[in-house]
């Protein structure tokens, strides 16, 4: 099993509607969550952080996470084409400062 | 504020020869990060330092790298030999006080020929 899974897409979405990605983790001791997002030629840009299970709103983004199911996810609502990009989710690895990527989802967002 | 300055932006060079990536991580960030980032490989930790100290240097491929951080503002990460299998995007972070945040430079990308 992968440390950080992430299903790798493309994912296309009409815009206005609502993007989900998800992203499982090994690490029992992962106690910090995080979601990038990394346009194309550009480096990762931080989007949301999340360290308590459940969710998470910053404006049109929403994370959410449990623990016990070793799982996080981002909603993306209202999603517009500017939301098209890789989606990086990352955890910190046995509790350290060490973060450990999934490989990304690809999210096309169709105008 | 600045944030991670990465230099050079672009790197092309020969088998063999010496390559030198900067960084200069955000001030008063104490943590950070070298990472590298290929299509299939994605992105990988090399090496980070806290308070200019190397913690965790388990993700440097071989020999051939090293990376060194003098002061709070500077590091750097140089391959000597270097090989066309080290072509990629090497990309620098860091982190403050937000717990394990980490902001990333704009990257190098290299090509070595």
């Amino acid at each position: 099993q992968k440390e950080v899974e992430q299903n790798s897409g493309p994912l296309s979405v009409p815009e206005g509607a609502i993007a989900s990605l998800n992203c499982t983790y090994s690490d029992r001791g992962s106690q910090s969550f995080f979601w990038y997002r990394q346009y194309s030629g550009k480096s990762p840009e931080l989007i949301m952080f999340i360290y308590s299970n459940g969710d998470k709103e910053d404006g049109r983004f929403t994370a959410q996470l449990n623990k016990a199911s070793q799982y996080v996810s981002l909603l993306i609502r209202d999603s517009q084409p500017s939301d098209s990009a890789t989606y990086l989710c990352a955890v910190n690895w046995q509790g350290a400062q060490k973060l450990v990527f999934g490989q990304g989802t690809r999210l096309t967002i169709n105008p | 504020d600045a944030g991670v300055i990465q230099s050079p932006r672009h790197e092309v060079t020969e088998m063999g020869q010496e390559v030198t990536l900067r960084c200069k991580p955000i001030s008063g960030h104490n943590s950070l990060f070298w990472y590298r980032q290929t299509m299939m490989r994605g992105l990988e930790l090399l090496i980070y330092f806290n308070n200019n100290v190397p913690i965790d240097d388990s993700g440097m491929p071989e020999d051939r790298f090293s990376a060194k951080m003098p002061n709070a503002s500077f590091s750097t990460l140089k391959i000597q030999p270097s090989e066309p299998r080290d072509s990629a995007v090497y990309f620098c972070a860091s982190s403050g006080s937000e717990l394990y945040t980490q902001y990333f430079g704009p990257g190098t990308r290299l090509t070595v020929l």
